[in-house]
This record gives structure tokens, C-alpha cells and sequence, in this order.
């Protein structure tokens, strides 16, 4: 079965760089969830898209951007980064805004900042 | 917003033991699910189980179960003979409405010792 695609899996960027990430959902997921995992940290939930309309707002700085597209890809986009953004970042999708069957989670995509 | 403890940041058993991992929540929400992720070494974070919170009867999906008690909004995970595979962090999570993004707990690191 598909799941959620991330991309790159690595990324790695110099202090004040800009960076994006990417996140293709599973086929017929219309609601996409961004994630920040720091080392030795739980996730904190960054942002949400429900139907390509943000849907909910963690903690995601304001250098942050995000977005859903018409075919229900999201792309996180950071920008001046710093070297506390170095972390792992999941992309989840769920079908619906009601997630009955759970949040299937990308494979993440590992930042470091340099 | 939601609060999530996971009052054992690690826990330590032998292969084929049984063992509890507790969690409690705090949520203003009267319909919800409750969820468990692992996370392995691989950072995958994967499924294990989930909770419907208006539901009465305890999930079970093979050796994993739940002891859920919805007034007391605690929501502990039982693994029953324990296998080397089920080292792994382990996160509770309770979902807000809608799309809300997951609000996990700190974790509990197990360890499955041969």
C-alpha cells in the first residue's frame, strides 16, 4: 500500500539558508500534519491542512511557511535557519478532518543546519 | 489544549514479560481517539493502536491492548510477550477535534532484554 512520501530524506544547510521540504500523502488523504522531532525530543506539532486550507497552528515559527496544494502535496518552507531548527521533521496525512483511522506518518526527513 | 503525561521515561523487561506503559491526558473534548505510536530506531513513527474514546470496550490488536478509563483519562498500553522488536520509544497521544495535530507525551523508552 502507499504511504506517505517525504522529500529529501537528508537535507543539510548552512545558517541562514532557506530550506524546503516536501510531503505527498497517501491517495485520497486530504488532510496533511507537519511535525518537529529535536534529538531526544517528542514530536511538537508544527501546522495542519484540511481540503488546502490551514487547518490548525502548533508551535511553527514565524520564519516558517507552509502550504497544501491542489493535489494535496504539502511543502514546509524555512527560512534564515537556525541551528535549532536541526531536526527531524514528519509529515503525517489522515483522511478527513475527523482521523478514524489514525495519522499514517512519513518516513521524515532529517534536517541538520550548519 | 491538550496535556499528555507519560510518567515512565524508561522501562526495562525481559523477552516474553508482559509490561504496562502508562499515560494520562487532559482534554476538554467529550468525543475523541486516543492513540499509541512507536518509534523505533529507525524513527519511523508507526501505529500501534487506537481508542475511541466513546467506546466502552478496551482496543486489542494482537499482543497489544489498552486499559482505557475515560473518567479518570488515563490510557495505559499492555504488551504481552514481549519481543526484541518491541524496543522502541513509545507515544501516547490524544488527538484534539477536527484536524487538529497530535499533542504527544515525553515518551517511554523500552527496552526488551534478551
Amino acid at each position: 500500500a502507499a504511504g506517505v512520501i517525504q522529500s529529501p530524506r537528508h537535507l543539510i544547510k548552512e545558517k541562514r539558508e532557506t530550506a524546503t521540504l516536501k510531503c505527498y500523502p497517501i491517495p485520497r488523504h486530504d488532510t496533511v500534519y507537519w511535525y518537529q522531532q529535536g534529538p531526544g525530543q517528542d514530536p511538537q506539532f508544527l501546522i495542519s491542512f484540511y481540503e488546502k486550507m490551514q487547518s490548525d497552528k502548533g508551535s511553527i515559527p514565524d520564519r516558517f511557511s507552509a502550504q497544501q496544494f491542489s493535489d494535496y502535496h504539502s511543502e514546509l518552507n524555512m527560512s534564515s535557519l537556525e541551528l535549532g531548527d536541526s531536526a527531524l521533521y514528519f509529515c503525517a496525512s489522515s483522511l478527513g478532518a475527523a482521523p478514524n483511522y489514525g495519522y499514517t506518518f512519513g518516513s521524515g526527513t532529517r534536517l541538520t543546519v550548519v | 489544549a491538550q496535556t499528555v503525561t507519560q510518567s515512565q521515561p524508561e522501562m526495562s523487561v525481559q523477552e516474553a514479560e508482559t509490561v504496562t506503559l502508562s499515560c494520562t491526558y487532559d482534554t476538554s473534548e467529550s468525543d475523541y481517539y486516543l492513540f499509541w505510536y512507536k518509534q523505533p530506531p529507525s524513527r519511523q513513527m508507526i501505529l500501534v493502536i487506537r481508542q475511541e474514546a466513546y467506546k466502552q470496550q478496551n482496543a486489542t490488536e494482537n499482543r497489544f491492548s489498552v486499559n482505557f478509563q475515560k473518567a479518570a483519562k488515563s490510557f495505559s498500553l499492555k504488551i504481552s510477550d514481549s519481543q526484541l522488536g518491541d524496543t522502541a520509544m513509545y507515544f501516547c497521544a490524544p488527538p484534539g477535534g477536527g484536524a487538529d495535530g497530535l499533542t504527544f507525551g515525553k515518551g517511554t523508552h523500552l527496552i526488551i532484554q534478551p
